[in-house]
């Protein structure tokens, strides 16, 4: 069975750096890429960035500066990295496989002091 | 990027009636392999989203037939036939063909 969970902090205070993890199970990061999008409360959806399966990246241009994103093949685990958080970054994030079949139940992050 | 314009941003619909959703892409969604990466997902009130359709009318795993997508290039179309009670949520639609992905803003969809 295909599953993704995002783990991380709830909490992220203002000008520091926000760390996820998507970890999942019954697919290779190998054979599929891995996808980070997030929503901020009661708004639209925003794609970040990939992790191909390749093992090279993208991200949203908007965020290139602030993203980092990398993996562990051997533990299933994609990793997302951002610094300089501001409040506008309060948001649930979700990973997602291509084709954004399957979905993470998503993390909810709060940038505050 | 590719500015995605969904409407309506809402839509108040009676149980059975039947809706359309539109989505435009400032550029053709054709991808260099003659595929249309056009999604179409749905988010249920405190839910992740769930992929209704993609590559623009191919329904996905487990998803009722009275969803329907249409279109081509930059013009799509998501039909459902007979709304039911747990169709109500969210809509987006999101381009997969030129990156970064982009989504459009949603459309919400509320019973009368």
């Amino acid at each position: 069975e295909v599953q993704l969970k995002e783990s991380g902090p709830g909490l992220v205070q203002p000008s520091q750096t926000l760390s996820l993890t998507c970890t999942v199970s019954g697919f290779s990061l190998t054979d599929y890429s891995v996808h980070w999008v997030r929503q901020p409360p009661g708004k639209g959806l925003e794609w970040m960035g990939v992790m191909w399966s390749g093992g090279s990246t993208a991200y949203n241009s908007a965020l290139k500066s602030r993203l980092s994103i990398s993996r562990d093949t051997s533990k299933s685990q994609v990793f997302l990295k951002m610094n300089s958080l501001q409040t506008e970054d309060t948001a649930i994030y979700y990973c997602t496989r291509p084709g954004f079949d399957y979905w993470g139940q998503g993390v909810m992050v709060t940038v505050s002091s | 990027d590719v500015v995605m314009t969904q409407t309506p941003p809402s839509l108040s619909v009676a149980i059975g009636q039947s809706v359309s959703i539109s989505c435009k892409s400032s550029q053709s969604l054709v991808h260099s392999d003659g595929k249309t990466y056009l999604n179409w997902l749905l988010q249920n009130p405190g839910q992740s989203p769930k992929r209704l359709i993609y590559q623009v009318s191919n329904l996905g795993s487990g998803v009722p037939d009275r969803f329907s997508g249409t279109g081509s290039e930059k013009d799509f179309t998501l039909k459902i036939s007979r709304v039911e009670a747990e169709d109500l949520g969210v809509y987006h639609c999101v381009q997969a063909t030129h990156v970064p992905y982009t989504f459009g803003a949603g459309t919400k969809l509320e019973l009368k």
